[in-house]
């Protein structure tokens, strides 16, 4: 159980364009997803938190506006990467908890972004 | 001060050899506590969870003392497939904190 779907798993994309992610919960609810940025031989970096029908908790220094995280349902988030640059290339990583258990998190595979 | 430090590693040990990885937290409102595994280029998969009176599953003891806020994972009689990054998690309601992760290495 607690299986997390991300996709895509790779994407590459031109600079100035626009790339969603989706994570989805698929065998339980998740009424909280995070997102998650690491970059190379480095930790995971807290991102934002997502809650389903509300607006996203953003960490210092992450731009809301050109990260755009949308949680409409308990079982999808999605993560927009707008506008981007070469900089922004990194690989990107959801995870999700069920609700009221304590098991730690469950990731999704990651999507691993490169903008050329 | 980062809020989860790690041993900055890497680690690179004979199979066989037992070896320990230490972790600090400095938010003592954290709630619980986490040993994640993540190999190159995929996703943290969780290896086991920490508790106050230290458990151990197999080849691998985790011990939390939290008045020092402190917590450590112990692995002996290393494979080579324990060869990954170890990445130490401490959690608040709905706040997950990794530390930096430390590299282990096992070699025939």
């Amino acid at each position: 159980g607690a299986v997390v779907s991300q996709h895509p798993s790779w994407v590459i994309c031109k600079s100035g364009t626009s790339v969603k992610i989706e994570c989805r919960s698929l065998d339980f609810q998740a009424t909280t997803m995070f997102w998650y940025r690491q970059f190379p031989k480095q930790s995971l970096m807290l991102m934002a938190t997502s809650n389903e029908g509300s607006k996203a908790t953003y960490e210092q220094g992450v731009e809301k506006d050109k990260f755009l995280i949308n949680h409409a349902s308990l079982t999808l988030s999605t993560l927009t990467v707008t506008s981007a640059h070469p900089e922004d290339s990194s690989f990107y990583i959801c995870s999700a908890s069920r609700q009221g258990i304590d098991y730690g998190y469950t990731f999704g595979s990651g999507t691993r972004l490169t903008v050329v | 001060r980062k809020e989860v430090e790690q041993d900055p590693g890497p680690f690179n040990v004979p199979e066989g050899a037992t070896v320990a990885f230490n972790c600090t937290y400095s938010n003592s409102a954290s709630q619980s506590f986490f040993w994640y595994r993540q190999d190159c280029r995929k996703e943290p998969k969780l290896l086991m969870s920490v508790y106050s009176s230290g458990n151990e599953d197999g080849r691998f003891t985790a011990q939390l003392n939290r008045a020092s806020q402190y917590i450590s994972l112990l692995i002996r009689d290393s494979k080579l497939s324990d060869s990954a990054t170890y990445l130490c998690v401490v959690n608040r309601v709905n706040d997950m904190r990794f530390g930096a992760g430390t590299r282990l290495t096992v070699k025939p």
